[in-house]
């Protein structure tokens, strides 16, 4: 029974350019939460999404980021034109329902040059 | 708003040790609680929760107690291992609403042979 799978591991990309990270979740599950994690601090939320709908994006940068999760295939976190403040590592969790109970993926690191 | 406030580490202890990694938390009503433990490369994983009041949390020899009245919820060990150094996270859910977690920033945990 896979786990939360997120691709790429890690990701380089120059100043301007875009970002896609993707994250499937686990199988039965549809929710899907985005976090980010900045060295030296904690995970900050980002988005809450279920399929097709985003519920909470109160976390999330109101300009270049934005975030989908389509009826079918992964969710996606967008980046458009990258800055070097965005360099982080990026958490995809899912959950069954409403219980906090999140598993979590191994994680998206985005270095910005 | 929710909030989450661990001690700062990183704590270093030699193997055997007892370990307590405080935890308070700030919230309206009674929020859920749960601990997460990251290990070096990987995604965070679910180490033990608390629903109520007074509940206590245990897996792994790991125990947290859920104390409203002094709004905490501090994780200890009897006897940590090498095995246990790890980043560990507190966070809550709110009693209502949606499940998105708020996170502490994480306390780093080294032990040493």
């Amino acid at each position: 029974n896979a786990g939360v799978m997120q691709n790429p591991r890690h990701l380089v990309r120059r100043r301007g350019q875009e970002a896609r990270l993707r994250c499937s979740p686990m199988k039965g599950h549809s929710h899907v939460y985005w976090y980010r994690q900045l060295p030296e601090e904690g995970l900050k939320f980002m988005v809450y999404l279920q399929k097709e709908n985003i519920i909470d994006e109160s976390g999330m940068p109101k300009e270049r980021f934005s975030a989908e999760f389509p009826k079918e295939g992964p969710s996606i976190l967008r980046i458009q034109q990258v800055v070097r403040g965005d360099s982080a590592a990026y958490f995809c969790a899912s959950s069954f329902g409403n219980t906090g109970e999140l598993f979590f993926g191994e994680g998206s690191r985005l270095t910005v040059l | 708003g929710n909030s989450v406030t661990q001690m700062e580490g990183p704590v270093t202890l030699s193997e055997e040790a007892f370990l307590t990694i405080n935890c308070t938390y700030t919230a309206t009503g009674y929020p859920s609680l749960f601990w997460y433990v990251q290990y070096p490369g990987e995604g965070l994983q679910l180490l033990l929760k608390a629903t109520k009041a007074d509940d206590k949390g245990s897996n792994k020899g790991f125990e947290a107690t859920y104390r409203k009245e002094t709004t905490s919820f501090h994780l200890e060990k009897g006897s940590v291992q090498v095995s246990d150094s790890a980043v560990y996270f507190c966070a809550l859910t709110p009693p209502s609403g949606y499940s998105t977690l708020t996170f502490g920033k994480g306390t780093m945990l080294l032990v040493s042979p």
